[in-house]
């Protein structure tokens, strides 16, 4: 099983609304990522967990805030987002961000409109 | 043939073709390389993965020819089939503390029937 899920796999939300994302994984993996894409680009990373701690912010606006409550799930809280913050929010997860050679899998992604 | 959008490379070929999607990446110290595909509104894709001592990684249909010298990936789709139709990313893992994939931008393959 190489399936890491992801809810909602639709969200629009105001300006002034507070939501989360939810990420899933059943795989034993312990790195655990998040990821924007705009349309025709590609993946850009935001954070990493490794074991349940935060090891990257890749220098993320605080309207975005990670949250890993256990081995197996991620979330990303959203408040007083912008439009331009509109895109496919992907979550990934790896046996151990240590490692180069794991294989990265990731889920379907959260398709996020900002009104 | 091979075309360079605005965003995107577009590589459009015949179903029954080979394919080539060719990626450049920049990293010499980078360790492992791993092609995606991606389709439209999903999640990429795990294909095919290849270790910096190797050359050449083969799959069922894929096969991923590794080139350190002039840093450069390629991925081979043989009979391409239009639900081959995606865009594929290749991503290299650069070892710095945390290993990090950095993604290419990327080639949509296009196969007509």
């Amino acid at each position: 099983d190489t399936e890491v899920t992801q809810t909602p796999k639709h969200l629009v939300m105001g300006m002034t609304n507070k939501k989360s994302l939810k990420c899933e994984q059943h795989m034993g993996h312990r790195a655990m990522y998040w990821y924007k894409q705009k349309a025709k680009k590609p993946p850009e990373l935001m954070f990493v967990y490794s074991y349940e701690k935060l090891s990257i912010n890749e220098s993320v606006p605080s309207r975005f805030s990670p949250e890993c409550p256990n081995s197996s799930l991620l979330n990303l809280h959203l408040h007083a987002l912008q439009p331009e913050d509109s895109a496919l929010y992907l979550c990934a997860s790896r046996r151990d961000s240590t490692s180069s050679t794991d294989t990265q899998y990731f889920g379907p992604g959260t398709r996020l409109t900002v009104l | 043939g091979e075309s360079v959008g605005l965003h995107l490379p577009t590589l459009s070929v015949q179903e029954g073709d080979n394919s080539i999607i060719n990626c450049a990446y920049s990293n010499s110290a980078s360790d492992y390389f791993i092609w995606y595909k991606q389709e439209s509104g999903k999640g990429p894709q795990f294909i095919i993965d290849i270790r910096s001592n190797m050359d050449k990684r083969q799959g069922q249909r894929v096969t991923v020819l590794l080139n350190k010298t002039v840093k450069h990936l390629s991925l081979q789709i043989a009979a391409t089939q239009p639900g081959d139709s995606a865009v594929y990313f290749c991503a290299e893992n650069r070892r710095s503390g945390y290993s990090t994939l950095t993604f290419g931008k990327g080639t949509m393959l296009l196969v007509s029937p």
